[in-house]
């Protein structure tokens, strides 16, 4: 079984500063790695994938993380935040074989200051 | 493309009460996957159904239930409601299964008194 752990509950940044939100899991197969958004009152959407390949993942919004499978970890950054950044993001696992279930991570809450 | 409907979005029941939650997955799409999301344990998988079988169970007692019919639409049924089961219920279409990219709804946001 796979599991998640996002080591920052709330990070607060200010406008158009670097932000990393930490992501590391286990597990004893090969991964799948992804991170969603929540914006208020609303689903998640995705925002980037690992598959496989590169390493280093774009996503939308500027965003971009990078599988390190040493330190089984995936952490998402972006260089030059917005207010409209303000969300909660979720890390995300599953294993390869496509047949079990996301397991999310418990969430970070970032929150971007004027 | 519509995306993922749920309804209603918001439900307000007593303890003791039973619910049903739908969920309408985007067009094509043969898998549907339940989440329960609360503050403090984040999003917690609760089943997957993929042409009308369920494929994937989480950790949950069995008054939660769901089904799948073969237009995909999706219900999921909690009989004899606790006040801890009071959570935004998330729905996600996927059109193979998970790993795949989720597609969710909004949501429902049941409380219960």
């Amino acid at each position: 079984a796979q599991s998640v752990t996002q080591l920052d509950s709330q990070v607060p940044v200010f406008e158009e500063a670097p932000v990393e939100l930490r992501c590391n899991y286990s597990s004893s197969v090969s991964v799948y790695l992804f991170w969603y958004v929540q914006y208020p009152n609303q689903g998640l959407q995705l925002l980037l994938k690992y598959l496989s390949g590169s390493t280093l993942v774009k996503g939308i919004n500027g965003f971009e993380a990078e599988f390190n499978k040493s330190q089984t970890s995936f952490h998402l950054r972006k260089p030059s935040v917005h207010i409209s950044d303000t969300a909660e993001y979720f890390c995300a696992v599953s294993d390869t074989s496509g047949n079990t279930p996301l397991v999310f991570g418990k969430g970070t809450r970032l929150s971007v200051i004027a | 493309k519509a995306g993922v409907t749920q309804t209603p979005r918001y439900l307000i029941k007593t303890r003791g009460q039973q619910v049903t939650l739908s969920c309408s997955p985007i067009s094509g799409h043969r898998s549907v996957s339940w989440y329960q999301q609360t503050p403090g344990q984040g999003l917690q998988f609760l089943f997957e159904y993929f042409s009308e079988t369920q494929r994937n169970k989480g950790n949950f007692p069995g008054r939660f239930s769901g089904r799948q019919f073969s237009n995909s639409r999706s219900e999921m049924n909690v009989s004899t409601l606790e006040l801890g089961d009071s959570a935004l219920y998330l729905c996600a279409s996927s059109s193979t299964g998970p790993g795949e990219k989720l597609f969710f709804g909004s949501g429902t946001q049941l409380s219960v008194l």
